[in-house]
């Protein structure tokens, strides 16, 4: 398995649609996790962290599965500005000093 | 509280020739990363520093790409010769330490990026 596995896409949603994307991961160790967004020719830019079992933050909900290693990012009521690529990061290198590794992210397209 | 600084933001060379990219990362940040990104991907660790001591450089090209964190503050990455496969955007981040926790002190902050063209 991959370190940090995401469907890269595009998934094309209507306005008002709820979507899921998943990020598989390989390293058991890992604590911390996060999702990131980035725009067009931009930088990333911090999502949303999951430490537990998931996080909620208005419209996005992140869940975290360790027995089938992988987590989730859920998006209700898209909008249009939320077309953009979503990167999953899973910090692989245990409780000790981690390296943040990023999967290929996964596009985004919401049409009106 | 200002961003990760990086410079210059595009920069066009011929293969062959060296380039060199500059970080400020945010003040009292002790870590340090560089990424690259290639067009269509997910931003690649080269390399990553705990003040100004190296944590992982495990994919760097060390034949050709070197880094310095000489105070453990402002970091500078170069490419020398340059091939035609490292035209990408080269990411600086920031955090405060490299400890995951829930304090969320890994959390990255990245700089705009340089995005760097070999002909």
């Amino acid at each position: 398995r991959k370190e940090v596995e995401q469907d890269p896409g595009p998934f094309n949603v209507p306005e008002g649609a709820t979507v899921a994307f998943n990020c598989t991961y390989s390293n058991s160790a890992s604590q911390s996790f996060f999702w990131y967004r980035q725009d067009c020719r931009k930088e990333p830019k911090l999502l949303m962290s999951v430490y537990s079992s998931g996080n909620e933050d208005g419209r996005f909900t992140a869940q975290l599965n360790r027995a089938s290693q992988y987590i989730s990012l859920l998006i209700r009521d898209s909008k249009l500005s939320d077309s953009a690529t979503y990167l999953c990061v899973v910090p692989l290198g245990g409780s000790g000093y981690s390296t943040l590794t990023f999967g290929k992210g996964t596009m985004l397209l919401v049409s009106p | 509280e200002a961003g990760v600084a990086q410079s210059p933001r595009y920069k066009i060379i011929e293969k062959r020739q060296s380039v060199a990219f500059w970080c400020n990362p945010i003040s009292g940040h002790a870590t340090l990363y560089w990424y690259q990104q290639i067009l269509g991907q997910g931003p690649k660790l080269l390399i990553q520093f705990q003040n100004n001591g190296v944590v992982d450089d495990s994919q760097l090209p060390k034949d050709r790409f070197s880094a310095e964190r000489l105070k453990g503050v402002d970091s500078t990455l170069k490419i020398q010769p340059a091939k035609l496969e490292d035209s990408a955007v080269y990411l600086c981040a920031s955090s405060l330490d490299s400890i995951p926790r829930s304090s969320g002190a890994n959390v990255l902050t990245f700089g705009a990026g340089s995005r760097l063209t070999v002909l």
